[in-house]
């Protein structure tokens, strides 16, 4: 299994682009999130999906979509990029979500900058 | 709403000496507890978590921590440091049976002195 894969590793974006970070995890699980990783911040929810076609909002949702067409794939697009999007973002899976106490497996990240 | 709070963002210790990270939550229903951690340039890790039964929880990497309701704290320890440990360290909440969040702490950084 590969796990949670996420491209590309880096990206720099200048204010106005659009562009969309990939997910993907072959592990069949149902929950899928998006955070960003600020320094001093933590991990921040921006939004999750605990399946195909259900997606809904996290912690820091604005300037940023997502769709869930298939249990495989869960995409974050931006669709202006701000300075402010400026991060590292990280995608993360489980089959059943941290409501019933799974564990989240983690992407290696994707390193925005946003000039 | 659930929230963490990890005291100190940056922790120093030697080799050998006792490694203690403190993290307090907050939830209005029974919590499930994690610790995280995140080495250089890599994606999180699941070091251990407490979902219900013993409240002593032992992870890997010779990791462990104890759930105190009481104190709505979850720290975590080591007896003994070793290099390898250098990492940063996120501690995280979620809701039984309540919204599918899953909420982090700001972490904290663990430098091991030789």
């Amino acid at each position: 299994n590969a796990g949670v894969t996420q491209t590309p590793k880096f990206q720099v974006l200048k204010t106005g682009q659009s562009m969309t970070l990939q997910c993907a995890q072959d592990m069949n699980h149902e929950y899928m999130s998006w955070y960003r990783q600020d320094p001093g911040m933590g991990l921040r929810l921006i939004h999750y999906s605990v399946g195909a076609g259900i997606t809904d909002q996290g912690e820091v949702p604005n300037g940023y979509n997502v769709s869930r067409s298939t249990t495989e794939d869960f995409p974050l697009r931006l669709l202006s990029a701000a300075p402010s999007q400026t991060s590292v973002y990280f995608c993360a899976s489980s089959y059943s979500g941290p409501g019933l106490g799974d564990t989240q497996y983690f992407g290696p990240g994707t390193r925005l900058t946003v000039l | 709403a659930q929230s963490v709070t990890q005291l100190g963002s940056h922790v120093s210790v030697s080799e050998g000496a006792l490694v203690l990270l403190r993290c307090n939550y907050s939830s209005s229903v029974p919590p499930y507890l994690f610790w995280y951690v995140q080495y250089p340039n890599q994606g999180l890790q699941l070091l251990l978590k407490y979902t219900t039964g013993a409240t002593l929880v032992k992870g890997i990497n010779g990791f462990e921590a104890e759930f105190k309701k009481s104190e709505t704290s979850f720290h975590l320890t080591k007896p003994s440091a070793h290099m390898s440990d250098a990492a940063e360290y996120f501690c995280a909440v979620s809701e039984q049976g309540g919204s599918e969040k899953l909420v982090f702490g700001k972490g904290t950084k663990l430098t091991v002195n030789p």
